[in-house]
């Protein structure tokens, strides 16, 4: 069973230009999170997905960031007209679907983003 | 709200040294608490976790108990290796939630 995926690993974007991250969640994973490490930070919670619904956007800027988890294929996460501030590890987490919530997380290996 | 407080790094030890890494976390509920830990240029790796209190977590020789009490959940290793450098992270998930709070991290370098 292979585990959470993230591509690409690494993105390096211009200052204005969109970046695009993909997620896919574990065999048998409906719900996913997605979180932002700051350079020497924790990892702060950014979005909750379920399979064609956000679930809790509470983390997200206002401005410039989406998320989706489309019916088929992975979850994205895109960033408009970055800013050297967005430059961070972009980490995706997923979990079955389970009543009564915390339950683990299974984490990606991170998206790396680097505004220049 | 909920929160999880950990020790600040970095911290240095020899190899074969005794390590603690001290959490407290607030939280409004019964957590579930989890420490992960980041090698360098990797994603987060669950190390152990405790769903109730008294529980203890235990995995590569690293424990940490779930005290109710001091509501705390510190890391321990009896005897490190240069290999256990890394960041660490403890966490809590809310009872009935979904976001993982995480500590700020603790870096540990463990030299030969």
């Amino acid at each position: 069973n292979a585990g959470v995926m993230q591509n690409p690993r690494h993105l390096v974007r211009r200052r204005g230009q969109e970046a695009r991250l993909r997620c896919s969640p574990m065999k048998g994973h409906s719900h996913v999170y997605w979180y932002r490490q700051l350079p020497e930070e924790g990892l702060k919670f950014m979005v909750y997905l379920q399979k064609e619904n956000i679930i809790d956007e509470s983390g997200m800027p206002k401005e410039r960031f989406s998320a989706e988890f489309p019916k088929e294929g992975p979850s994205i996460l895109r960033i408009q007209q970055v800013v050297r501030g967005d430059s961070a590890a972009y980490f995706c987490a997923s979990s079955p679907p389970s009543a009564g919530g915390g339950n683990e997380q299974f984490f990606g290996p991170g998206t790396r983003l680097t505004v220049l | 709200g909920n929160s999880v407080t950990q020790m600040e790094g970095p911290v240095t030890l020899s190899e074969e040294a005794f390590l603690t890494i001290n959490c407290t976390y607030t939280a409004t509920g019964y957590p579930s608490l989890f420490w992960y830990v980041q090698y360098p240029g990797e994603g987060l790796q669950l190390l152990l976790k405790a769903t109730k209190a008294d529980d203890k977590g235990s995995n590569k020789g690293f424990e940490a108990t779930y005290r109710k009490e001091t509501t705390s959940f510190h890391l321990e290793k009896g005897s490190v290796q240069v290999s256990d450098s890394a960041v660490y992270f403890c966490a809590l998930v809310n009872t009935g939630g979904f976001k993982t709070i995480f500590g700020a991290g603790t870096r540990l370098f463990v030299k030969a």
